[in-house]
Formats: structure tokens, sequence, C-alpha cells
């Protein structure tokens, strides 16, 4: 069963900085990945998908990049800002028509 | 446009009652998806529709779980003889199959 890792649990940056969120599965066996972002009592909203195929996608001040065959991904969110705080999940997609998520990483952006 | 919608937003239920969760997909949308979020959990896959397929209930937990989606769009998770930990954030979710999912704000249940 594909298992996903979000590494590390939660994090705290000063505003303006630099940081990448990390996500690893065991099952390299994907059709794609996504990032998603989660606020207190709020749904997800998507941010980026990766295909198999693809190595990196981008998106404003974020960019997702996925090596399939060691299983890892990273969300890279320059020049943080407060807005930016929320927990972050990544979750693969497998044949079996499911995403599987990982538990998510709390990123805290101190002003 | 309109994204996913759910409701109701919160729901109190007492132990033992049944409960009936809706929602609406993005128009168009083939995929719907129905996760739950325990507290302190990651997301919990239910059961996915794709078109007019079987669906995949390999997630659902329990016979006290079912869900339905008429016409292609509309789905309904009911949950019968509601225990308290049926107690979670239920979430939606539609997107084209391979394609970004598009979560709804999700329904609060707290089974008392």
């Amino acid at each position: 069963k594909q298992e996903v890792t979000q590494i590390p649990a939660a994090l705290s940056v000063p505003e303006g900085e630099n940081l990448v969120l990390n996500c690893s599965f065991t099952d390299s066996a994907i059709y794609n990945l996504q990032w998603f972002r989660q606020d207190p009592g709020k749904g997800l909203t998507s941010l980026l998908l990766i295909q198999s195929s693809q190595r990196e996608q981008t998106s404003g001040r974020l960019n997702a990049s996925l090596d399939k065959s060691s299983g890892r991904s990273t969300l890279y969110i320059a020049a943080s800002q407060p807005g930016d705080s929320a927990t972050y999940l990544c979750a693969v997609e497998t044949g079996a028509n499911n995403l599987f998520f990982g538990t998510g990483t709390r990123l805290t952006v101190i002003p | 446009g309109a994204g996913v919608s759910q409701s109701p937003s919160n729901k109190v239920t007492e132990k033992g009652k049944d409960v009936e969760l809706r929602c609406d997909p993005i128009s168009g949308h083939t995929a719907l998806y129905w996760y739950r979020q325990s507290l302190g959990q990651g997301l919990e896959f239910l059961i996915y529709f794709q078109g007019n397929s079987a669906p995949d209930k390999s997630g659902l937990p329990s016979d006290r779980f079912s869900a339905e989606r008429t016409g292609g769009s509309v789905s309904t998770l009911t949950i019968q003889r509601t225990q308290q930990e049926d107690s979670a954030v239920y979430l939606c979710a539609s997107s084209f199959p391979r394609n970004l999912g598009y979560f709804g704000p999700g329904t609060r249940l707290t089974v008392l």
C-alpha cells in the first residue's frame, strides 16, 4: 500500500525566507502528485499538479519538483509571506483511482 | 465559476441517528471523491465515483456508510446509526480524472 510521508510536520520561518517542504512516497507507480494547502476550518485548495512524466511545475512563488524514481517531491516557496501560513499536503494518485495523502506540514510565517 | 459545495457545513447529531451529507461537484467533472479527516489524522479515502462506472467503495470503513451519485452530478454520503468515532470533517472533491482535485469546504460532523 502506498504510504506518503511529509517532513517536517511543522515549520516556522520569518517572513521573506525561502523554504522547502518535503514529501516522500513508497510506491513509484503513480499517475501524478499534487500539492494542496489547507487553511484552518476550510477545505483544501489545489496548488500544483505534476504528472508522472514531468519533473517540476511552477506557479508564482511556488515550485514543485518530482523525482518519481526516488519517491520524492519538494515544494519550494520563495519569499514567504504571512498569508502562506497553512497546512500543506501532498497527495499521489495511483491506478486505484485514489489520492493517497500525507499528514501535512503546518507552516507558520512570522511577520 | 462555482467550486465544489457541500452541505451542511456543520452537523451535530446524537449517537445512533442517521445523517446525510451532500456534495455538489463542479459542473462537468466526472470524478468525485469523498474523504474524511479526523482530528489529528490525515485524510482518509472513503469512496470514488467516475462517470457511470461502478464506484470504488474500498475506503468505506463499515457497512453503515454508503454513498450515491445521482445523474453523474450530486452525491450524498449517508452514515447510518452514527457512532462517536464517526465525528470528523467529511470532504468531497471533484475533478477530471488525473487532473487537479478541487475540494469542497467540508462538513464537520459531531456525534454526541
